[in-house]
């Protein structure tokens, strides 16, 4: 049960657009469109941003977009502002229902 | 307010076991899938387990299969984690949550930390 494969930083000035992969297999990501997005900012727990793959909870502003292509996943963060500098997690239904989060990115807001 | 409130953590010696409960409040607990994930100090999320809400399914993380046991109480609006054969490895927060969306967590508790060291 591997974790999900994310780039380990990802860094970007504010008003740009930033887009973190999520890198699975075709028994996780690429298998079901259970795949879900967390932000968690330090000493805080996370909150969820988008689930099946494009969906937002409601409050979740439309600057946070998801997608996916075969076995890789991606947030896109739009007009990056200050307080996205954050922790990002994907997470992804397996086909045998367990699920495996993603390594994690560091987002910085230069 | 969906609230989720764990206990149970501590200091542990490797082999010793612990049993974390999670008390729930502000939804019907009975309706939803609940779990456990956890995260080691300064590491990255990862899921442990998963139960659904009328116990039938149970899932968990291959690495602890075999030593941790998720059980709930609808009655009592409580999740369980008995951990038991406890590593070193397994130091780590562990957070209850509830999977609310299709396959996405919507709420999480504070946490519990786990320490096991000798």
């Amino acid at each position: 049960q591997s974790a999900l494969t994310q780039p380990a930083s990802v860094s970007g000035s504010p008003g740009q657009s930033i887009t973190i992969s999520c890198a699975g297999a075709s028994s996780d990501v690429g298998a079901y469109n259970f795949v879900s997005w967390y932000q968690q900012h330090p000493g805080k727990t996370p909150k969820i941003i988008i689930f099946e793959v494009t969906d937002r909870p409601s409050g979740v502003p439309d600057r946070f977009s998801g997608s996916k292509s075969g076995n890789t996943a991606s947030l896109t963060i739009s007009g990056l502002q200050a307080e996205d500098d954050a922790d990002y997690y994907c997470c992804s239904k397996r086909t045998d229902s367990a699920y495996v989060f993603g390594t994690g990115t560091k987002v910085t807001v230069l | 307010e969906v609230q989720l409130v764990e206990s149970g953590g501590g200091l542990v010696q490797p082999g010793g076991s612990l049993r974390l409960s999670c008390a729930a409040s502000g939804f019907i607990f009975s309706n939803y899938w609940m779990g456990w994930v956890r995260q080691s100090p300064g590491k990255g999320l990862e899921w442990v387990a998963n139960i659904r809400k009328d116990e039938l399914e149970i899932y968990y993380v291959d690495s602890v299969k075999g030593r941790f046991i998720v059980s709930r109480d609808n009655a009592r609006s409580s999740l369980y984690l008995q951990m038991s054969s406890l590593r070193v490895d397994d130091t780590a927060v562990y957070f209850c949550v509830r999977w609310g969306l299709r396959g996405a967590v919507d709420y999480w508790g504070q946490g519990s930390l786990v320490t096991v060291s000798s």
